[in-house]
């Protein structure tokens, strides 16, 4: 199947700080990826959808200037924590959709980054 | 009513034991379903889709009642390796994004 990358896998940061997230799509060009957040015991949340070449469709109370989010590429999207807090620590998922032939209503999840703010 | 309802578990279960794990959603106009496995700080990795047929895949059989808007996953022979949770996902319609339930925890004691 296809592969999906996070970087980094873990970051721990001041309070204050602002943390960059990069997702690629390894073996293909995902023309959609999707953004998740996931508290410990809670299911994944959806917090943006990310389209290549355009702006990010971000959910029901999910602050845009908060959690910037940039698909420049067919291959690359970056999240952005600005002034992370230690109530944004949480293990966020993307995922990337248009995958190989056959396979197009899978999303491949990459393997996530976990966020704590100290 | 939540999005996708799911049994939290825990299930504790022997080795060899047949395992029955349920789901409801909300949303009739639904067109996709999936079961996802998540181990404990990774991400979900697909199990298998669910088909209205009902489907199969070595030892997990899927099952979907869209009149009932219901999706069951059976295991059986559980093996120790199966001990994770099972997260019920489901596609709106017209759209690619996925509403995850919030998963029922397995553990397969030896």
């Amino acid at each position: 199947g296809a592969v999906v990358s996070q970087h980094p896998s873990w970051v721990i940061c001041k309070s204050g700080t602002s943390v960059k997230i990069e997702c690629r799509s390894l073996d293909f060009q995902a023309t959609t990826m999707f953004w998740y957040r996931q508290f410990p015991k809670q299911s994944l949340m959806l917090m943006a959808t990310s389209n290549e070449g355009s702006k990010a469709t971000y959910e029901q109370g999910v602050e845009k200037d908060k959690f910037l989010i940039n698909h420049a590429s067919l291959t690359l999207s970056t999240l952005t924590v600005t002034s992370a807090h230690p109530e944004d620590s949480s293990f966020y998922i993307c995922s990337a959709h248009g995958g190989l032939a056959g396979e197009e209503e899978t999303q491949y999840f990459g393997p996530g980054t976990r966020l704590l703010v100290l | 009513r939540k999005e996708v309802e799911q049994d939290p578990g825990p299930f504790n279960v022997p080795e060899g034991a047949t395992v029955a794990f349920n789901c409801t959603y909300s949303n009739s106009a639904s067109q996709s379903f999936f079961w996802y496995r998540q181990d404990c700080r990774k991400e979900p990795k697909l199990l298998m889709s669910v088909y209205s047929s009902g489907n199969e895949d070595g030892r997990f059989t899927a099952q979907l009642n869209r009149a009932s808007q219901y999706i069951s996953l059976l295991i059986r022979d559980s093996k120790l390796s199966d001990s994770a949770t099972y997260l019920c996902v489901v596609n709106g319609a017209g759209s690619y994004q996925l509403t995850f339930g919030k998963g029922t925890k397995l553990s397969v004691i030896p």
